[in-house]
């Protein structure tokens, strides 16, 4: 079946820092990725959905210069966080799909961000 | 904007049937509705996914009423392993892209 690799698993950073998360589409070409971020016992919040090649599209009450997507190729989309703040500590969570006809979505592990 | 209700928690017994509600009263025409879950600090779990007919597979059933505003996710033999936050999604069209409109999700407890 379909697998996304998402690294790191967990990240500890001094605020003030970047921080950059990959998220790699291993056996299919993701033509689509979508970033979310969840907060403790809180359901999946997109930030932003990128197509391979072009700009990502933000959540309304994303910030993009703080949350930085690229989607270079088929198989690798990365979020940056520039400038981290404790409350930017969360869990991020990377989610690939094949198109918009394709009726798969499947997540990476998740990357566990803590900003002290 | 969640398009899904679904209760906070749920309990099963071990070897039962676990039945998941969900709302989407306002769910459009060609929106499907999707089913994930996701154990304490992973990735989510795709389960099953339709739009208007019922839908089985290996690991569960879903039953969706003929208005569409309501499912029904069928854990037939639930075991400790599928103690999980259960998601109800609804998939929404956003320009060229499809994406997944999260509800708060169902909190399954399977007892022994």
């Amino acid at each position: 079946g379909a697998v996304v690799s998402q690294h790191p698993s967990w990240v500890i950073c001094k605020s003030g820092t970047s921080v950059k998360i990959e998220c790699r589409s291993l056996d299919f070409q993701a033509t689509t990725m979508f970033w979310y971020r969840q907060f403790p016992k809180q359901s999946l919040m997109l930030m932003a959905t990128s197509n391979e090649g072009s700009k990502a599209t933000y959540e309304q009450g994303v910030e993009k210069d703080k949350f930085l997507i690229n989607h270079a190729s088929l198989t690798l989309s990365t979020l940056t966080v520039t400038s981290a703040h404790p409350e930017d500590s969360s869990f991020y969570i990377c989610s690939a799909t094949q198109g918009a006809r394709n009726y798969g979505y499947t997540f990476g592990s998740g990357t566990r961000l803590t900003v002290v | 904007d969640a398009k899904t209700t679904q209760p906070p928690s749920m309990d099963c017994a071990e070897g039962r049937a676990a039945n998941l509600p969900c709302n989407h009263s306002t769910i459009s025409g060609n929106e499907y509705v999707y089913w994930y879950r996701q154990i304490h600090s992973q990735g989510p779990q795709y389960i099953i996914h339709g739009l208007k007919n019922n839908e089985t597979n290996e690991m569960a059933s879903l039953i969706i009423t003929e208005d569409r505003k309501s499912s029904t996710l069928i854990l037939p033999h639930a075991t400790l392993r599928d103690t999980a936050v259960y998601y109800c999604i609804v998939r929404v069209r956003a320009g060229n892209n499809r994406k997944l409109i999260w509800g708060l999700g169902t909190s399954l407890a399977v007892n022994p």
